[in-house]
């Protein structure tokens, strides 16, 4: 089966760096995305990785390894409007979407 | 602005009534999807369409019918409503399932609850 394994929750402090894993097990790859969701909202987009390596955005990056089915995104300077939940998707051979349940993350002062 | 409209945006509904959510989108996307969300479980797809005219079933379809008119509307039913069918319910469209990095845009989601 396809699965999609990240942290329920995360806790890290405002100013701080904090890392977020997923790995994945999925038949095929096309491109993994990062979602961001704040609590009784819609997601929106993060990131898109499809080949091996760093991607940067400002405060956020994203990570993929495709050998070893993992990312990760590193979220730095830490704001406490990033509390909200992070979540990995991955496409597979069919271009279909497999969601991981989300990682809450919680920014404390 | 452009984006998704859902409504509505929160419902109460008896078991066995029927029930439409409706989304329109004004970005010319090809693709649409509706997406139910539940605690603890990751987004799962319950139907798409790729392009205008056609549809196709996701991973929870049971219980679920859709119809992809035109190009902008993608309106959810639930035929006889069930209270498993509690849930957050997303709509989404994209550019289409084969372009790019196809990043999906949500709306802002219709919660319901089937008593």
């Amino acid at each position: 089966g396809q699965n999609i394994d990240q942290p329920t929750e995360m806790t890290a402090t405002e100013g701080a760096i904090v890392q977020i894993n997923c790995t994945y097990q999925t038949s095929g790859f096309n491109g993994l995305f990062w979602y961001q969701q704040h609590a009784g909202e819609a997601p929106t987009f993060l990131s898109y990785n499809v080949l091996d390596g760093l991607e940067e955005k400002g405060r956020f990056s994203s990570f993929l390894s495709r050998s070893k089915g993992y990312s990760y995104l590193l979220l730095k300077e830490l704001q406490m409007k990033d509390s909200a939940s992070y979540l990995c998707a991955v496409r597979d051979s069919n271009y279909q979407l497999i969601w991981g349940a989300g990682t809450k993350l919680i920014i404390k002062p | 602005i452009a984006g998704i409209t859902q409504a509505p945006t929160s419902q109460i509904l008896a078991a066995g009534r029927r029930m439409t959510l409706r989304c329109t989108q004004d970005m010319r996307h090809n693709a649409m999807y509706w997406y139910r969300q539940d605690l603890g479980l990751g987004l799962r797809l319950i139907h798409y369409s790729n392009t205008a005219g056609t549809t196709g079933k996701g991973e929870v379809p049971d219980g679920y019918s859709v119809s992809r008119a035109n190009t902008d509307d993608f309106p959810l039913t639930l035929a006889s409503a069930v209270p498993s069918q509690t849930s957050v319910y997303f709509c989404a469209s994209s550019q289409g399932a084969d372009s790019g990095a196809n990043v999906l845009t949500f709306g802002a989601g219709s919660r319901l609850t089937v008593l």
